[in-house]
């Protein structure tokens, strides 16, 4: 298995801009997670799918962002308008609905100037 | 509200010595404890995990050890390798059934060769 797949791997974008972040989980993994990590505030959980529907959202930070898990093999993250706070490593994980284990993705890193 | 923490923001150890890692959590009601492992560039990797009815689990080279009492949580490496420098973070489930996972700050483990 090729693990979670995520893209791009690098954004630099300019503030305004509309960012998408994709990602691709594990087949067969029924739960999926975004989380952000940055040096001040380590790993957060943004948003939570299962079976493709939203479960906890409670992470996202604000109207700007949102998640979408249109089927089992993908899901995207899009911040519109970015803003500089916004740049972070973005990790997309998944799971299968019963288990804790999570896969984690190689991570997306943002970059707003 | 209630959070995990690390003791130690970084450990520094010889290559071949035995490292231990520390983590104190706040939520008596966690039932499901992880720890990753994180290497530069890459999205947190899965290392052992332990429930909160045990007190001990081990895997190979890494055991974990939690004392509930004191709201602790430790992991050891025995005999580290350079392959083990990297940052590792306990998460703790706090129980239901989203599985939603909330990740300590991290400790920095630089092996010495």
């Amino acid at each position: 298995d090729a693990g979670v797949i995520q893209s791009p791997r690098h954004e630099v974008t300019e503030m305004g801009q509309e960012v998408t972040l994709r990602c691709k989980p594990i087949s067969g993994h029924n739960s999926l997670f975004w989380y952000r990590q940055t040096m001040m505030r380590g790993l957060e959980l943004l948003i939570y799918f299962n079976n493709n529907v939203p479960i906890d959202d409670s992470g996202m930070p604000e109207d700007r962002f949102s998640a979408k898990m249109p089927n089992a093999s993908f899901s995207t993250l899009k911040i519109q308008p970015s803003e500089p706070r916004d740049s972070a490593v973005y990790f997309c994980a998944s799971s299968f609905a019963g288990s804790n284990e999570q896969y984690f993705g190689p991570g997306t890193r943002l970059t707003v100037t | 509200g209630e959070s995990v923490g690390l003791h130690l923001p970084t450990l520094s150890v010889q290559e071949g010595d035995n490292s231990i890692i520390n983590c104190a959590y706040s939520n008596s009601a966690s039932d499901y404890f992880i720890w990753y492992k994180q290497e530069s560039g890459k999205g947190p990797q899965f290392i052992i995990d332990i429930r909160s009815n045990m007190d001990k689990r081990q895997g190979q080279r890494v055991t974990v050890l939690l004392n509930k009492t004191v709201k602790h949580l430790s992991l050891q490496i025995a005999a580290t390798q350079p392959g083990d420098s990297a940052v590792y973070f306990c998460a703790e489930n706090s129980g239901g059934s989203n599985y939603k996972l909330t990740f300590g700050k991290g400790t920095l483990l630089t092996v010495n060769p």
